[in-house]
C-alpha cells in the first residue's frame, strides 16, 4: 500500500527544544492521525484530526490537519526526555473505509 | 479497564509450526485490525475486519488467515507458509471513521 513520506527519519535534540515534524502525501486524507510508540509497546493515540485546516493541542503537543488535506504536522513544544521514541503519523483517504496508511517514522531522541 | 489486550506477549515457535496470536478488545468498537512490524520499520496491514464474520486482506496476508466470530475477539493465525515470520505483530481497534487503538503487541520468534 501506499506509504506517506514523513520527515525527518530522525532527530536528536537537547531537552527544553521545541520540535517539528511532518507527513505529505500525493493523495487526499480525510484524517489524521499522529501516535508515538515507545520500544517493544504498541503505538499510543496522541492526536486525531478530522477537518482540513484543523489545529488541535494535546499538552505540550499540537498538530494541524493540512489545508490542502495532503499534508500534517506535529509539533512538541519544551521536549523532556520522556518524550523519547518513534512517532508515526497516519492518514485515511475517502475511498480506503477504515484502512489507514501509516508513515515510516521519525526517531526521537532527547539528550537530557 | 478498557482497552485491548494481546497474549502472549513473547512466542517462541519451531518453522513449520502454525501459530495463533490472541488479540481481545472490550471498547465496542466494531473494527480490528492486524499488523505486523519489522525492526526499524513501520507498520503493514496483515488483515482487519469492519464488521463481525466479515474480514478483508491487506497489503501482506499471504501465509496468514484471520476469523471474526465475536465483537470482541480477531485471532490471527501465522501459517507455516509465512516465509519469514518472526516480527512484532500488533492489533488495533476503532470505531468506524475513528482513530485505531493499539494493543501491547504480540513478538513472534521463529527457531
Amino acid at each position: 500500500g501506499q506509504q506517506l513520506n514523513q520527515s525527518p527519519q530522525s532527530m536528536f535534540i537537547q531537552e527544553g527544544e521545541d520540535v517539528s515534524m511532518n507527513c505529505t502525501s500525493s493523495s487526499i486524507f480525510n484524517t489524521w492521525l499522529w501516535y508515538k510508540q515507545d520500544p517493544g509497546e504498541g503505538p499510543v493515540l496522541l492526536i486525531a484530526l478530522y477537518k482540513a485546516g484543523e489545529l488541535t493541542s494535546n499538552g505540550r503537543l499540537t498538530a494541524q490537519f493540512g489545508i490542502t488535506r495532503k499534508d500534517s504536522f506535529l509539533n512538541i513544544s519544551a521536549s523532556i526526555p520522556s518524550d523519547v521514541g518513534i512517532y508515526f503519523c497516519a492518514g485515511r483517504r475517502e475511498t480506503s473505509g477504515s484502512r489507514l496508511t501509516f508513515g515510516e517514522g521519525t526517531q526521537l531522541t532527547v539528550n537530557p | 479497564d478498557g482497552g485491548i489486550t494481546q497474549s502472549p506477549k513473547y512466542l517462541f515457535r519451531k518453522e513449520g509450526q502454525n501459530v495463533t496470536l490472541s488479540c481481545e478488545q472490550n471498547l465496542n468498537h466494531d473494527a480490528m485490525y492486524w499488523y505486523r512490524q519489522d525492526p526499524g520499520q513501520g507498520l503493514r496491514l496483515i488483515y482487519y475486519s469492519q464488521i463481525v464474520n466479515d474480514f478483508q486482506k491487506g497489503d501482506i496476508a499471504e501465509g496468514y488467515s484471520v476469523s471474526r466470530e465475536k465483537k470482541e475477539s480477531f485471532p490471527l493465525t501465522v501459517t507455516s507458509a509465512q516465509k519469514n515470520p518472526t516480527a512484532f505483530y500488533l492489533c488495533a481497534s476503532s470505531r468506524t471513521g475513528e482513530g485505531q487503538f493499539f494493543g501491547p503487541g504480540t513478538r513472534l520468534t521463529v527457531l
